[in-house]
């Protein structure tokens, strides 16, 4: 089975510019999920999707970071102007979640993202 | 994450058993877990443990849960280089209408032969 899909696996573009990372959840999972890796501050949620409707969006830093979820198979982060210190790992991951229960989160291999 | 502790790096023999601690802080978490991440990927789902067991075992894993110390460990007999990665423990807290992973700052385990 396909696990989470993500694109690019490697972004360089230059400051202003603006960046779009894509990600397909696991096929059945409804709740997406998109983190941000770095040195400094290890692995931060920045938005959680359930049932395409975002439900926590309070780790995005700032308004220069949006996340749509148009249908149950595709998720995308835009960053906009991007700037050098948003370079980090950018994570999907997703799960299954039902009332009650707590379904592992499963990742995607990340888009290392460098703003130069 | 301030509220998820790991030391950040352990070295062992290749065939030693390695022993990777964790505390956490929210005592009504449902479930913790264990990440592996390898150069270049992404998290892969080693194994988790429900908060009313102590001890869950998984092949060459072993997962040890004490509760009233707030303390995880994750245990790796026979140790391979195939091993060495970076181990996450993360804790579950109720984030006001969902589960929320919080994670630790990592492991790096080096296996040596």
């Amino acid at each position: 089975d396909a696990g989470v899909i993500q694109s690019p696996r490697h972004e360089v573009t230059e400051m202003g510019q603006e960046v779009t990372l894509r990600c397909k959840p696991i096929s059945g999972h409804n709740s997406l999920f998109w983190y941000r890796q770095t040195m400094m501050r290890g692995l931060e949620l920045l938005i959680y999707f359930n049932n395409n409707v975002p439900i926590d969006d309070s780790g995005m830093p700032e308004d220069r970071f949006s996340a749509k979820m148009p249908n149950a198979s595709f998720s995308t982060l835009k960053i906009q102007p991007s700037e050098p210190r948003d370079s980090a790992v950018y994570f999907c991951a997703s799960s299954f979640s039902r009332p009650g229960g707590n379904e592992p989160q499963h990742f995607g291999d990340g888009t290392r993202l460098s703003i130069l | 994450g301030e509220d998820v502790e790991q030391s950040l790096f352990l070295s062992v023999r290749e065939g030693d058993s390695s022993v990777i601690n964790c505390t956490y802080t929210d005592s009504s978490s449902t479930y913790l877990y264990w990440y592996k991440q390898e150069p270049g990927a992404g998290l892969q789902l080693l194994t988790y443990i429900f908060s009313n067991m102590d001890m869950k075992q998984d092949q060459r894993l072993t997962v040890l849960l004490n509760k009233k110390d707030k303390h995880l460990s994750l245990r790796i007999a026979d140790t391979q280089t195939g091993d060495s990665a970076i181990y996450f423990c993360a804790e579950t807290k109720w984030a006001g209408g969902y589960n929320k992973l919080i994670f630790g700052a990592g492991t790096r385990l080096a296996v040596h032969p």
